[in-house]
Protein backbone atom coordinates (compact mmCIF):
# COMPACT_ATOMS: atom_id res chain seq x y z
CA UNK A 1 0.00 0.00 0.00
CA UNK A 2 1.02 3.46 -0.22
CA UNK A 3 2.69 5.50 2.66
CA UNK A 4 1.36 8.58 1.19
CA UNK A 5 -2.15 10.59 1.47
CA UNK A 6 -3.44 13.00 -0.85
CA UNK A 7 -6.49 15.11 -1.86
CA UNK A 8 -8.62 13.62 -4.71
CA UNK A 9 -8.13 16.40 -6.49
CA UNK A 10 -7.99 20.37 -6.41
CA UNK A 11 -8.34 23.18 -8.56
CA UNK A 12 -6.42 26.38 -8.90
CA UNK A 13 -6.41 29.53 -10.79
CA UNK A 14 -4.29 30.37 -14.13
CA UNK A 15 -1.12 32.21 -12.68
CA UNK A 16 -1.24 31.80 -9.42
CA UNK A 17 0.44 29.21 -6.99
CA UNK A 18 -0.66 25.68 -6.53
CA UNK A 19 -0.29 24.27 -3.02
CA UNK A 20 -0.28 20.11 -3.08
CA UNK A 21 -0.55 18.86 -0.11
CA UNK A 22 0.80 15.39 0.90
CA UNK A 23 0.65 13.32 4.28
CA UNK A 24 3.35 10.61 5.10
CA UNK A 25 3.35 10.43 9.09
CA UNK A 26 4.52 6.70 8.59
CA UNK A 27 7.97 8.19 6.73
CA UNK A 28 11.16 6.55 7.86
CA UNK A 29 14.61 8.40 8.67
CA UNK A 30 16.34 7.56 5.30
CA UNK A 31 13.14 7.63 2.90
CA UNK A 32 12.76 10.17 0.49
CA UNK A 33 9.59 12.36 -0.60
CA UNK A 34 9.19 12.32 -4.20
CA UNK A 35 6.58 14.14 -6.86
CA UNK A 36 5.89 13.01 -9.78
CA UNK A 37 3.09 14.13 -12.45
CA UNK A 38 1.48 12.23 -15.52
CA UNK A 39 -0.34 14.56 -17.96
CA UNK A 40 -3.36 12.39 -19.87
CA UNK A 41 -2.06 9.47 -21.71
CA UNK A 42 1.80 10.37 -20.83
CA UNK A 43 4.04 9.02 -18.69
CA UNK A 44 4.80 9.92 -15.29
CA UNK A 45 7.26 12.80 -15.54
CA UNK A 46 9.77 13.92 -12.26
CA UNK A 47 9.04 16.92 -11.04
CA UNK A 48 11.42 17.06 -7.37
CA UNK A 49 12.36 15.06 -4.38
CA UNK A 50 14.04 15.73 -1.22
CA UNK A 51 14.51 14.15 2.66
CA UNK A 52 14.28 17.06 4.87
CA UNK A 53 15.69 20.27 3.63
CA UNK A 54 12.82 22.49 0.80
CA UNK A 55 14.15 22.05 -2.45
CA UNK A 56 13.20 24.31 -5.49
CA UNK A 57 14.37 23.42 -9.04
CA UNK A 58 13.31 24.90 -12.38
CA UNK A 59 9.91 23.39 -12.04
CA UNK A 60 8.62 23.35 -8.51
CA UNK A 61 9.93 23.92 -4.65
CA UNK A 62 9.05 21.34 -2.14
CA UNK A 63 8.49 21.86 1.59
CA UNK A 64 8.83 19.25 4.17
CA UNK A 65 7.96 19.97 7.44
CA UNK A 66 10.19 19.64 10.64
CA UNK A 67 8.63 16.26 11.63
CA UNK A 68 9.12 14.80 7.70
CA UNK A 69 5.38 13.64 8.42
CA UNK A 70 3.72 16.00 5.36
CA UNK A 71 5.01 18.01 2.42
CA UNK A 72 3.80 20.57 0.08
CA UNK A 73 4.69 20.63 -3.43
CA UNK A 74 4.22 24.36 -4.91
CA UNK A 75 4.04 25.27 -8.42
CA UNK A 76 4.58 28.98 -8.33
CA UNK A 77 2.63 30.22 -11.39
CA UNK A 78 0.29 27.39 -12.40
CA UNK A 79 -0.19 27.41 -16.45
CA UNK A 80 -3.22 25.22 -17.99
CA UNK A 81 -0.32 22.67 -19.19
CA UNK A 82 0.12 22.26 -15.07
CA UNK A 83 -3.39 20.11 -15.18
CA UNK A 84 -2.30 16.59 -14.24
CA UNK A 85 -2.35 14.05 -11.86
CA UNK A 86 0.32 14.74 -9.15
CA UNK A 87 1.86 11.71 -6.75
CA UNK A 88 3.32 12.01 -4.16
CA UNK A 89 6.07 8.60 -3.75
CA UNK A 90 7.97 7.63 -0.36
CA UNK A 91 11.12 6.52 -1.52
CA UNK A 92 14.16 4.10 0.09
CA UNK A 93 17.07 5.42 -1.69
CA UNK A 94 19.44 2.30 -0.67
CA UNK A 95 19.09 -1.47 -1.74
CA UNK A 96 17.60 -3.61 -4.14
CA UNK A 97 13.99 -1.86 -4.42
CA UNK A 98 14.93 1.56 -5.14
CA UNK A 99 12.86 1.82 -8.55
CA UNK A 100 9.86 0.18 -6.79
CA UNK A 101 7.82 2.95 -6.82
CA UNK A 102 4.37 2.63 -4.76
CA UNK A 103 1.89 4.92 -6.19
CA UNK A 104 -1.44 6.32 -4.39
CA UNK A 105 -4.06 7.48 -6.37
CA UNK A 106 -2.79 10.98 -6.94
CA UNK A 107 -3.89 14.41 -6.97
CA UNK A 108 -5.64 15.33 -9.95
CA UNK A 109 -4.69 19.24 -10.33
CA UNK A 110 -6.69 21.27 -12.74
CA UNK A 111 -5.73 24.65 -13.35
CA UNK A 112 -8.37 26.99 -14.52
CA UNK A 113 -8.22 29.54 -17.17
CA UNK B 1 18.80 12.69 -25.90
CA UNK B 2 16.65 10.69 -27.46
CA UNK B 3 13.83 9.50 -24.41
CA UNK B 4 12.51 5.96 -23.45
CA UNK B 5 10.96 4.26 -26.08
CA UNK B 6 7.91 1.80 -25.95
CA UNK B 7 6.77 0.37 -28.70
CA UNK B 8 4.06 -0.27 -30.24
CA UNK B 9 1.69 2.54 -28.77
CA UNK B 10 -1.84 0.21 -29.17
CA UNK B 11 -1.98 -2.78 -29.41
CA UNK B 12 -5.93 -4.95 -29.58
CA UNK B 13 -5.28 -8.86 -28.41
CA UNK B 14 -7.96 -11.01 -27.95
CA UNK B 15 -8.56 -13.54 -24.86
CA UNK B 16 -6.20 -16.24 -24.49
CA UNK B 17 -3.62 -14.65 -26.81
CA UNK B 18 -0.57 -13.23 -25.80
CA UNK B 19 1.60 -10.31 -26.07
CA UNK B 20 5.49 -8.75 -26.15
CA UNK B 21 5.91 -5.57 -25.38
CA UNK B 22 9.35 -3.89 -26.20
CA UNK B 23 10.86 -0.74 -24.27
CA UNK B 24 14.13 1.18 -25.01
CA UNK B 25 15.84 3.20 -21.99
CA UNK B 26 17.62 5.76 -22.06
CA UNK B 27 21.40 5.48 -23.58
CA UNK B 28 23.20 4.41 -20.41
CA UNK B 29 20.53 3.91 -18.16
CA UNK B 30 20.77 0.14 -17.13
CA UNK B 31 17.82 -0.46 -15.35
CA UNK B 32 14.46 -0.84 -16.44
CA UNK B 33 11.51 -1.21 -14.48
CA UNK B 34 7.78 -2.21 -15.72
CA UNK B 35 4.47 -0.36 -14.39
CA UNK B 36 0.69 -1.38 -15.75
CA UNK B 37 -2.05 1.17 -14.82
CA UNK B 38 -5.74 0.62 -15.17
CA UNK B 39 -8.42 2.91 -13.56
CA UNK B 40 -9.56 1.04 -10.69
CA UNK B 41 -5.75 -0.51 -9.31
CA UNK B 42 -4.08 2.72 -10.41
CA UNK B 43 -0.44 2.58 -11.42
CA UNK B 44 1.07 -1.18 -9.76
CA UNK B 45 4.70 -2.22 -10.06
CA UNK B 46 5.56 -5.27 -12.24
CA UNK B 47 9.11 -6.04 -12.34
CA UNK B 48 12.66 -4.61 -12.77
CA UNK B 49 15.72 -5.41 -14.41
CA UNK B 50 19.24 -4.32 -13.92
CA UNK B 51 21.84 -6.35 -15.60
CA UNK B 52 20.02 -8.46 -17.45
CA UNK B 53 18.94 -9.74 -14.03
CA UNK B 54 15.67 -9.27 -12.35
CA UNK B 55 16.05 -7.22 -8.83
CA UNK B 56 12.42 -6.72 -8.03
CA UNK B 57 9.01 -8.40 -8.67
CA UNK B 58 5.23 -7.06 -7.98
CA UNK B 59 2.32 -9.09 -6.93
CA UNK B 60 1.35 -10.50 -10.26
CA UNK B 61 0.80 -14.00 -11.86
CA UNK B 62 3.60 -15.82 -13.36
CA UNK B 63 1.50 -15.09 -17.09
CA UNK B 64 3.38 -11.94 -16.62
CA UNK B 65 7.33 -12.27 -17.63
CA UNK B 66 10.11 -9.82 -18.86
CA UNK B 67 13.72 -9.89 -19.73
CA UNK B 68 16.16 -7.38 -20.26
CA UNK B 69 19.37 -7.69 -23.35
CA UNK B 70 22.79 -6.59 -22.89
CA UNK B 71 22.05 -3.43 -24.26
CA UNK B 72 19.73 -2.93 -21.71
CA UNK B 73 16.45 -3.18 -24.03
CA UNK B 74 14.08 -4.58 -22.00
CA UNK B 75 10.49 -7.11 -23.22
CA UNK B 76 7.48 -7.58 -20.88
CA UNK B 77 5.29 -10.51 -22.15
CA UNK B 78 1.89 -11.74 -21.00
CA UNK B 79 0.61 -15.26 -21.93
CA UNK B 80 -3.10 -16.09 -21.90
CA UNK B 81 -4.44 -12.91 -21.70
CA UNK B 82 -7.35 -11.87 -20.04
CA UNK B 83 -10.07 -9.15 -20.54
CA UNK B 84 -8.43 -7.84 -17.17
CA UNK B 85 -4.82 -7.28 -18.59
CA UNK B 86 -6.71 -4.21 -20.46
CA UNK B 87 -4.12 -1.37 -19.58
CA UNK B 88 -1.55 0.71 -20.08
CA UNK B 89 2.03 -0.61 -19.35
CA UNK B 90 4.72 1.62 -19.11
CA UNK B 91 8.58 1.50 -18.91
CA UNK B 92 10.69 3.35 -16.60
CA UNK B 93 14.69 3.65 -16.76
CA UNK B 94 17.33 5.03 -14.97
CA UNK B 95 21.12 4.62 -14.65
CA UNK B 96 21.27 2.45 -11.95
CA UNK B 97 19.48 1.51 -8.42
CA UNK B 98 22.27 2.57 -5.76
CA UNK B 99 21.31 6.29 -5.51
CA UNK B 100 18.41 8.55 -5.85
CA UNK B 101 18.00 8.46 -9.81
CA UNK B 102 15.15 9.77 -10.83
CA UNK B 103 12.85 7.46 -13.07
CA UNK B 104 12.28 8.53 -16.67
CA UNK B 105 9.12 7.13 -18.18
CA UNK B 106 8.16 6.01 -21.70
CA UNK B 107 4.58 6.69 -23.20
CA UNK B 108 3.20 3.12 -22.57
CA UNK B 109 1.46 0.49 -24.80
CA UNK B 110 -2.03 0.78 -24.44
CA UNK B 111 -3.26 -2.96 -25.01
CA UNK B 112 -6.52 -3.75 -25.03
CA UNK B 113 -7.93 -7.24 -24.95
CA UNK B 114 -11.22 -7.87 -26.12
Amino acid sequence: DAKTTQPTSMDCAEGRAANLPCNHSTISGNEYVYWYRQIHSQGPQYIIHGLKNNETNEMASLIITEDRKSSTLILPHATLRDTAVYYCIVRTPYGGATNKLIFGTGTLLAVQP
Amino acid sequence: KAGVTQTPRYLIKTRGQQVTLSCSPISGHRSVSWYQQTPGQGLQFLFEYFSETQRNKGNFPGRFSGRQFSNSRSEMNVSTLELGDSALYLCASSLDTSTNEKLFFGSGTQLSVL
